[in-house]
């Protein structure tokens, strides 16, 4: 089965601090996406990742940003945090077409952010 | 661009009741339409999908029938049990790039003994 884990389930952080959350998945997939979920609004893809170090701004991609140093790792960067940023983050993967069905994702449990 | 619309819940079912939730969606091309699952606690899980109209997605007992004539792909079940309760998501793949999803807001099913 696939595995994509989160480095936190939960996370207080302050206004300002600069937030590193981890995905890594073990399933050799070349596609990765970051969403946040909250309530009312579904999910709201931040930033997808086709490739190592290759990214692509997704519809909310305003005061994050990524890095995809290797092939399993895909971290999502909150630069100067903000209470407006406090929600659901959900980490995802999917095969490339030779791989498998791309349009399948994968997602991790989740991190839980507060920012305050 | 592409969109989906879903029914808003809570939905509020008695054990073995049958589960209808609504999705419309908006889109040019031909998209493929998903449902997904999330558990308390959980990620989302691939709960059954469809590529084309007129293809019905089944699993776990769910199902949805791709419409093109009404743009819909409700979901149904025909005996919902407790361990169904969840966040159901609708989804569709972009028009330009299938790697990429659009996820309606969910709706939470709730089932009570």
């Amino acid at each position: 089965d696939v595995k994509v884990t989160q480095s936190s389930r939960y996370l207080v952080k302050r206004t300002g601090e600069k937030v590193f959350l981890e995905c890594v998945q073990d399933m050799d997939h070349e596609n990765m996406f970051w969403y946040r979920q909250d309530p009312g609004l579904g999910l709201r893809l931040i930033y997808f990742s086709y490739d190592v170090k290759m990214k692509e701004k997704g519809d909310i991609p305003e005061g994050y940003s990524v890095s995809r140093e290797k092939k399993e790792r895909f971290s999502l960067i909150l630069e100067s945090a903000s209470t407006n940023q406090t929600s659901m983050y959900l980490c995802a993967s999917s095969p490339s077409p030779g791989q498998g069905n791309p349009d399948t994702q994968y997602f991790g449990p989740g991190t839980r952010l507060t920012v305050l | 661009g592409n969109s989906v619309t879903q029914m808003e819940g809570p939905v509020t079912l008695s054990e073995e009741a049958f589960l209808t939730i609504n999705c419309t969606y908006t889109a040019t091309g031909y998209p493929s339409l998903f449902w997904y699952v999330q558990y308390p606690g959980e990620g989302l899980q691939l709960l059954l999908k469809a590529t084309k109209a007129d293809d019905k997605g089944s699993n776990k007992g769910f199902e949805a029938t791709y419409r093109k004539e009404t743009t819909s792909f409700h979901l149904e079940k025909g005996s919902v049990q407790v361990s169904d309760s969840a966040v159901y998501f609708c989804a569709l793949s972009r028009s330009y790039n299938t790697d990429k999803l659009i996820f309606g807001t969910g709706t939470r099913l709730q089932v009570f003994p």
